[in-house]
């Protein structure tokens, strides 16, 4: 299995730009996890999905941010406008089962909003 | 309010020096997991422990869940550059999915 797989790993963009981030979880697996990752704040949940349902979205910062799962392969998360605080790395992350299971990472997709 | 607290943040030591970091809470967790994370690349798991003064060795590392379940340790025995890293732990509970994540601790072993 190939893995979580994120892209871009880069995105540089400009204020008020729409920012688009996509995953592809790990085949079978049945929740979906998208974080943010800053060293200031470290790790944070932004949304969960569960069977592409989401289920917690308590960590989305603003209405600027979206999450959608059409299916089961994909999942995007868009920031709509962006804006400079925004900078960080984004995780995708998947998971089978229960809230004792690993999750498995992507490799991140660094944003820089200028 | 569940917090995690990990420390230290940061260390640096000698190659073939022992460590121990730490992951502490006034909250009960039902298990708690390791991940270490590589410049540029996602955190990946190495272990997850379950029960109450569980001890589990993978190699050189050595992880053990307190025995009332609210902190855990991560002792390395002769460390080796390869184990540079950040190492994050996050605890689960059974009443909700979330994970709560420790701040990391960056840990650099020099040659």
């Amino acid at each position: 299995d190939a893995g979580v797989i994120q892209s871009p790993r880069h995105e540089v963009t400009e204020m008020g730009q729409e920012v688009t981030l996509r995953c592809k979880p790990i085949s079978g697996h049945d929740y979906l996890f998208w974080y943010r990752q800053t060293m200031m704040r470290g790790l944070e949940l932004l949304i969960y999905f569960n069977n592409n349902v989401p289920i917690d979205d308590s960590g989305m910062p603003e209405d600027r941010f979206s999450a959608k799962m059409p299916n089961a392969s994909f999942s995007t998360l868009k920031i709509q406008p962006s804006e400079p605080r925004d900078s960080a790395v984004y995780f995708c992350a998947s998971s089978l089962g229960a809230s004792h299971s690993p999750l498995h990472f992507g490799n991140g997709t660094r944003l820089t909003v200028t | 309010t569940q917090l995690l607290e990990q420390s230290p943040q940061f260390l640096s030591i000698q190659e073939g020096e022992n460590l121990t970091v730490y992951c502490n809470s006034s909250s009960v967790f039902s298990s708690l997991q390791w991940y270490r994370q590589e410049p540029g690349e996602g955190p990946v798991l190495l272990v997850t422990v379950v029960t109450g003064g569980e001890v589990k060795k993978l190699k050189r590392l050595t992880f053990q869940f307190g025995d009332a379940r609210k902190d855990s340790s991560l002792h390395i025995t002769a460390a080796q550059p390869g184990d540079t890293g950040l190492y994050l732990c996050a605890g689960a509970t059974d009443s909700n999915y979330q994970l709560i994540w420790g701040a990391g601790t960056k840990l650099i072993i020099k040659p």
